[in-house]
C-alpha cells in the first residue's frame, strides 16, 4: 500500500515550456486534490475532483488544467509555465467530501525559469 | 468564509518542555478543525481533528487540542518535547460548502526544538 505518489520529485522547466504532474492513489478515494505550497503561506487548493472524469476549479486555478480519466490518477498540467508557478506541489486524497481526512503525497518541487 | 490564523511562525522549545502552537478560526457555522505536520522535505500528515464531539481532541505522538468556540480558538499541546517533533504546523479549517472537503490552510508555525 504506496498511499499517495507523485512523480516527478523534482522539476526544472523555462518559461512557455509544458508539463504534467501525476498523482496516484491506491486506496481507493473518490476525492483527489491538487495544491501549491509557496513560503510563508499554507496550502492553496488549484483544481479538485469528486470521482472518476470530474474535475472542479479551486481557489488558485489559473494556469493549470486537470483530468482524472482514471479513478487512482489525478494528472496537473502547466500548457505554458510562469515563473509565478515556481512551488511546491501537493497531491491529495479523500475517501469522500465533508471531514474525510485528506492524505497527501511527498510532493513536486518545480522551478520555472 | 472561513479562515484560520496561526498566531506564531517560529516557536522554539527545549526538549522536554511544553509545546503551544496557537490558532484562532473564524467561520460562520460550527466548523471541523485539523492540524497537520510537515517534516523537512515530506507531505502533510494529519495530527487531529475536531468534528463537533469531544471538545478535548488527542492526536498522535503525544499531542492534543483544545476546541473554545468562546475564544474561536484550537491550540494545539504536547506536554513534552521530543527532537522529532521539530516541523511545520499548520492550523486547518474545512469549508464543506459544496459537499466536498475544501481545506482553508493557516500559514504555518515552524516549531524547533533544541537539546
Amino acid at each position: 500500500n504506496a498511499g499517495v505518489t507523485q512523480t516527478p520529485k523534482f522539476r526544472v522547466l523555462k518559461t512557455g515550456q509544458s508539463m504534467t504532474l501525476l498523482c496516484a492513489q491506491d486506496m481507493n478515494h473518490e476525492y483527489m486534490y491538487w495544491y501549491r505550497q509557496d513560503p510563508g503561506m499554507g496550502l492553496r487548493l488549484i483544481h479538485y475532483s469528486v470521482g472518476e472524469g470530474t474535475t472542479a476549479k479551486g481557489e488558485v486555478p489559473d494556469g493549470y488544467n486537470v483530468s482524472r480519466l482514471k479513478k487512482q490518477n489525478f494528472l496537473l498540467g502547466l500548457e505554458s509555465a510562469a515563473p509565478s508557478q515556481t512551488s511546491v506541489y501537493f497531491c491529495a486524497s479523500s475517501l469522500g467530501g465533508a471531514v474525510d481526512t485528506q492524505y497527501f503525497g511527498p510532493g513536486t518541487r518545480l522551478t520555472v525559469l | 468564509a472561513q479562515s484560520v490564523t496561526q498566531l506564531d511562525s517560529h516557536v522554539s522549545v527545549s526538549e522536554g518542555t511544553p509545546v503551544l502552537l496557537r490558532c484562532n478560526y473564524s467561520s460562520s457555522y460550527s466548523p471541523s478543525l485539523f492540524w497537520y505536520v510537515q517534516h523537512p522535505n515530506k507531505g502533510l500528515q494529519l495530527l487531529l481533528k475536531y468534528t463537533s464531539a469531544a471538545t478535548l481532541v488527542k492526536g498522535i505522538n503525544g499531542f492534543e487540542a483544545e476546541f473554545k468556540k468562546s475564544e474561536t480558538s484550537f491550540h494545539l499541546t504536547k506536554p513534552s518535547a521530543h527532537m522529532s517533533d521539530a516541523a511545520e504546523y499548520f492550523c486547518v479549517v474545512s469549508d464543506t460548502q459544496g459537499g466536498y472537503n475544501k481545506l482553508i490552510f493557516g500559514a504555518g508555525t515552524r516549531l524547533a526544538v533544541h537539546p
